[in-house]
């Protein structure tokens, strides 16, 4: 089965530093997400991309977010300057529509920032 | 905006019983669609089951069925026959099926139930 590949499991970065959150949806899906989900909390929305470009964020996704389509296959999150507060899992999704499919999501990234 | 509320946050049930976690939600929009999804310890998210809201039939996936009232706005999950491989983490989820609307495409979930399953 068709799997949305996320890199790396496990990213440990110090505050202030940029870090790069690394998404591979499924092939031929066109819808493409990031969630985050605090430990113990619920899973939030951050952007959803579509046709190569941000179609909704979120308030959490601010001037230290961006995402990326380099080269039609990766779908990257970076965070410009992480804050102690950005420490997470961070979920990438991948639709083939945008209507009542559910997603493929991600194994996650866990993100922690010391 | 849509909310969704799940009330329970911590659910039990004994291997081979049944139990029904509870979700309801707010929204104005008349078309849309509601999500179980499963987290287990691996934190992977994964779909358990799905309703469109335009469908009065529950959605149905062997031992995983819901019970959708829409008038009530209550979408409820039951799991039958309970094996010890269920407990996770189950999230209830909401998306818009309106096109161009702010939250088509956005999956806003609630705050999740864990589901313990005892031997």
């Amino acid at each position: 089965e068709p799997e949305v590949t996320q890199t790396p499991s496990h990213q440990v970065t110090q505050m202030g530093q940029e870090v790069i959150l690394r998404c591979v949806p499924i092939s031929n899906h066109l819808y493409f997400y990031w969630y985050r989900q605090i430990l113990g909390q619920k899973v939030e929305f951050l952007v959803s991309f579509y046709n190569n470009e941000i179609s909704e964020k979120s308030e959490i996704f601010d001037d230290q977010f961006s995402v990326e389509r380099p080269d039609g296959s990766n779908f990257t999150l970076k965070i410009r300057s992480t804050k102690l507060e950005d420490s997470a899992m961070y979920f990438c999704a991948s639709s083939v529509l945008s209507g009542g499919y559910g997603y493929t999501f991600g194994s996650g990234t866990r993100l922690t920032v010391v | 905006a849509q909310t969704v509320t799940q009330s329970q946050p911590e659910m039990s049930v004994q291997e081979a019983e049944t139990v029904t976690l509870s979700c309801t939600y707010d929204t104005s929009e008349s078309d849309y669609y509601l999500f179980w999804y499963k987290q287990p310890p691996s934190r992977q998210m994964i779909l358990v089951i799905r309703q469109e809201a335009y469908k009065q039939q529950n959605a149905t996936e062997n031992r995983f069925s819901v019970n959708f009232q829409k008038a009530a706005k209550s979408f409820s999950l039951k799991i039958s026959d309970s094996q010890l491989g269920d407990a996770a983490m189950y999230f209830c989820a909401y998306r818009s099926a309106k096109a161009g609307g702010t939250s088509y495409g956005k999956l806003t979930f609630g705050q999740g139930t864990i589901l313990t399953v005892h031997p």
